[in-house]
């Protein structure tokens, strides 16, 4: 059994790019959560998609955008980075719903926005 | 507004001593409770959970204690080691809901001392 792996492990961007991080979920899950953990904070949720689709959403603005794979596995995208964006962003995999199974979690990648 | 409060940003412990951290939440909707570890590197971990028609969940050195009444709930590490230093962090969400919807608390980072 596979765990939760996200990539990269560290990012460096500058502010106005764009940046992609990726994350496979651990196997037999078919739902992919992604949160953003700021210094100091819990971690918040972004999204989470189930099938391909997005299934939820918390309060971020529409540049953060994601994707899931076929294999369930899964992309987030930040257009026009901010320097506030600099945060870990950690990838959850999961079944659906909760008391199933509970969120396994990746790694996380630490972005840095300079 | 922050549903999920975990007051007390650190907690320092003898090893062999009963740890006890705490947690408040605001959102009376809320029914399903978790608790995650997360040590330095690496994603959170799932530890324990609780559903709100129990008061008390035991697994092995942990338990969770929950307080509808008052909107709090606690875990306790009896014995602590050493290897529970980590930051702890409550969450709490709608059971039977989108898993990807967990609303974390801001942290308790716990040392236990040799």
């Amino acid at each position: 059994e596979t765990g939760v792996t996200q990539s990269p492990t560290h990012l460096i961007k500058t502010r106005g790019q764009q940046v992609t991080l990726r994350c496979s979920s651990q196997s037999g899950h078919n739902t992919v959560s992604w949160y953003q953990q700021a210094l100091g904070q819990g971690p918040q949720f972004i999204f989470q998609y189930y099938r391909e689709e997005e299934n939820g959403r918390g309060n971020f603005p529409p540049r953060f955008s994601g994707l899931q794979f076929p294999n369930y596995s899964s992309e987030l995208n930040v257009n026009a980075l901010e320097l506030d964006d600099s945060a870990l962003y950690l990838c959850a995999s999961s079944l659906p719903r909760v008391g199933g199974t509970e969120a396994f979690f990746g790694q996380g990648t630490r972005l840095t926005v300079v | 507004d922050q549903q999920v409060k975990q007051n007390s940003p650190s907690l320092s412990v003898q090893e062999g001593r009963i740890s006890i951290l705490n947690c408040d939440y605001t959102n009376s909707m809320f029914d399903y409770f978790l608790w995650y570890k997360k040590y330095p590197a690496e994603g959170p971990t799932f530890l324990i959970s609780i559903s709100s028609i129990k008061d008390k969940n035991e697994d092995g050195r942990f338990t969770v204690f929950l307080n509808k009444s008052a909107k709090h709930l606690s875990l306790h590490i009896v014995p602590s080691q050493p290897g529970d230093s980590a930051v702890y962090f409550c969450a709490a969400t709608v059971y039977g809901g989108s898993q990807g919807n967990l609303i974390f608390g801001k942290g308790t980072k716990l040392s236990v001392k040799p």
